[in-house]
């Protein structure tokens, strides 16, 4: 069985500071590890994945993600945060192949104030 | 190219219609997802299908939801005797087969309103 933890529901940052969004994931086998983003009334696009090649992931944006499996998580981060950023943010798992549904934490609500 | 298309965008109902919600998968893709996400939850899954077959409903939350696949293409997501608790965005996702991993592509989703 698979899991994932969003640590925080909401995260509130000043615009040109850095991002932390955390997770941590629960799994039998060694995932495969997502963040997808959510603007507002729009549909879910992907960040970045983590397919156990590097474990510093990139991702668009500027967004990276680091899979550290002693730690189970795969935190979100971003340098510098723009207004644009303001969305809510899944971290998601899966098997790392097959056809199986993903499984979404519950989001992380960013707010970036200017 | 098109991604992943869903219509209607929007639908309001009273409680006890039927509704049907339709996905356009990407070109290609032969597998194809159902999830449900309503305020403050996250993403709950619902049915997945391969080619026209469902092998995984686990997800589906009463008889009352039911799907179907055909042409291996588009699929539909009917909702009888709509009830309130329904209300929610109802998003589609589809997969190309032969990736080593899952990701999926997903659409703008559906938001239905029950009234």
């Amino acid at each position: 069985a698979q899991s994932v933890t969003q640590l925080d529901s909401h995260v509130s940052v000043s615009e040109g500071t850095p991002v932390l969004l955390r997770c941590n994931y629960s799994s039998s086998y060694s995932p495969s590890l997502f963040w997808y983003v959510q603007h507002p009334n729009k549909g879910l696009q992907l960040l970045l994945k983590y397919t156990s090649a590097a474990t510093l992931v990139k991702g668009i944006n500027g967004f990276e993600a680091e899979f550290k499996k002693s730690e189970t998580s795969f935190h979100l981060t971003k340098p510098s945060a723009h207004m644009s950023d303001a969305a809510e943010y899944f971290c998601v798992v899966s098997p790392p192949s097959g056809n199986t549904p993903l499984v979404f934490g519950k989001g992380t609500r960013l707010s970036v104030i200017a | 190219g098109a991604g992943v298309s869903q219509s209607p965008s929007n639908k309001v109902t009273e409680k006890g219609k039927d509704v049907e919600l339709r996905c356009d998968p990407i070109s290609g893709h032969t597998a194809l997802y159902w999830y449900r996400q309503s305020l403050g939850q996250g993403l709950e899954f619902l049915i997945y299908f391969q080619g026209n077959s469902a092998p995984d409903k686990s997800g589906l939350p009463s008889d009352r939801f039911s799907a179907e696949r055909t042409g291996g293409s588009v699929s539909t997501l009917t909702i009888q005797r709509t009830q309130q608790e329904d209300s929610a965005v109802y998003l589609c996702a589809s997969r190309r087969q032969g990736y080593s991993y899952n990701e999926q592509f997903f659409g703008p989703g559906t938001r239905l309103t029950v009234l």
